[in-house]
């Protein structure tokens, strides 16, 4: 079955530095969809694209995050400066559509931890 | 969208059938129940998702009542793979795929 690709699996970073996660969707999801999950918390919607366009980024902390997919088929998401409070895992998921018959696939994700 | 309330935390034996409750009274006409499961270090997995039809396929059972408030998901014999945190989610349909998760209830299944 095809799975959603993330890397790194880990990524452990000082704070006020940069770091990056990659994510290949499963091949011909337009939809891609970045999560944040806390521990102990479900998963939380960061940003939402439709092939390359952002359709929903309300929930990103646009001061230090960044999202781009510009093939509209793998996806970066980017923290610049990395704070304590961004310790998390960060999960991507991909669907075929957007309809109720579009499930989730989600990724492994890459847990982050700011030191 | 609706809200949905779910127990912290429940047991199973191995073999036995899990039934994990879900309460969404406040959920609206266009919006389907949806279920995931998060096995520990692993992204979340879909299971099932319904409108107001019982629905089956290989992984589980979805039951919803018929004035839709609640449903109740159930593994007909749980295994020790199937302990997880399991996500009741309702959303419209026009937004069906991106979805509002909870902190859903932990099953854990044992011997």
């Amino acid at each position: 079955e095809a799975e959603v690709a993330q890397s790194p699996r880990y990524k452990i970073t000082e704070k006020s530095q940069a770091v990056a996660f990659w994510c290949d969707p499963i091949s011909g999801h337009a939809t891609l969809y970045w999560y944040r999950q806390i521990l102990g918390q479900g998963p939380e919607l960061l940003v939402q694209f439709q092939d390359e366009s952002v359709v929903d980024d309300s929930q990103l902390p646009k001061d230090r995050f960044s999202a781009e997919r510009l093939k509209g088929v793998d996806s970066t998401l980017k923290i610049q400066p990395a704070e304590l409070g961004d310790s998390a895992m960060y999960l991507c998921a991909s669907s075929s559509g957007t309809g109720y018959n579009s499930p989730l696939h989600f990724g492994n994700g890459t847990r982050l931890t700011v030191t | 969208d609706a809200k949905t309330t779910q127990p912290t935390s429940m047991d199973c034996a191995e073999g036995r059938a899990a039934n994990l409750p879900c309460n969404h009274s406040t959920i609206s006409g266009n919006e389907y129940v949806y279920w995931y499961r998060q096995i520990h270090s692993q992204g979340p997995q879909y299971i099932i998702h319904g409108l107001k039809n019982n629905e089956t396929n290989e992984m589980a059972s979805l039951i919803i009542t018929e004035d839709r408030k609640s449903s109740t998901l159930i593994l007909p014999h749980a295994t020790l793979r199937d302990t997880a945190v399991y996500y009741c989610i309702v959303s419209p349909t026009g937004t069906a795929s991106k979805l509002t998760f909870g902190t859903g209830t932990r099953l854990q299944v044992t011997l």
